[in-house]
């Protein structure tokens, strides 16, 4: 059992340029995130799905976009690389059951733009 | 405005005796606590929740304390073991959404 997996694990842009970054989940989880770590500091929510083909902006969504066109695939877009968003990427996903449940982390992804 | 606040970023323990991780919140709408561990070069994953209408729940060597009154809860785990060397996030959120997570507790626990 996979879980979730995101693509790839590290990479390194310049200044401008464009990336795509996937996640994806093997458990029929209703709901994806898209975190962003920066050192020291916790996880900040950059956008977030709740089905598939819905999405919403969470607390840092300037200068990415998403796409959550099959309920297993969330993908990340970055349409021109800042430093600023030099950062470790962590997907998440979880299933909204009684109350709430916990979510479940890709591996992340690190991304250093120059 | 720092919604989920852990306020020691580090904690160093001897082996065996109790680590007590503490995290506070400010927005009274939380309904429903987490913690998540992380090692390095790894993403978080879940380690025990609490929700509003209680203040403990336990899962072995590991118990968190919610008091509603104080917004604060803590994360007790006893006896500590290196393996438990890690960072632990504070996560809270309400009406079943996303959750708001904190900086994190780097825990230490030295042999």
């Amino acid at each position: 059992n996979a879980g979730v997996t995101q693509t790839p694990k590290f990479r390194v842009l310049k200044t401008g340029q464009s990336m795509t970054l996937l996640c994806a989940q093997d458990m029929n989880h209703e709901y994806m995130y898209w975190y962003r770590q920066d050192p020291g500091m916790g996880l900040r929510l950059i956008h977030y799905s709740v089905g598939e083909g819905t999405t919403a902006k969470g607390e840092v969504p300037d200068g990415y976009n998403v796409s959550r066109l099959k309920k297993q695939n969330f993908l990340l877009g970055l349409e021109s690389a800042a430093p600023s968003q030099t950062s470790v990427y962590f997907c998440a996903s979880s299933s909204p059951g009684q109350g709430f449940t916990e979510a479940f982390f890709g591996q992340g992804t690190r991304l250093t733009v120059v | 405005d720092q919604q989920v606040k852990q306020n020691s970023p580090s904690l160093s323990v001897q082996e065996g005796r109790i680590s007590i991780l503490n995290c506070d919140y400010t927005n009274s709408m939380f309904d429903y606590f987490l913690w998540y561990k992380k090692y390095p070069a790894e993403g978080p994953t879940f380690l025990i929740s609490i929700s509003s209408i209680k203040d403990k729940n336990e899962d072995g060597r590991f118990t968190v304390f919610l008091n509603k009154s104080a917004k604060h809860l803590s994360l007790h785990i006893v006896p500590s073991q290196p393996g438990d060397s890690a960072v632990y996030f504070c996560a809270a959120s309400y009406n079943a959404g996303k959750s708001t997570f904190g900086d994190g507790t780097t825990l230490t626990v030295k042999p």
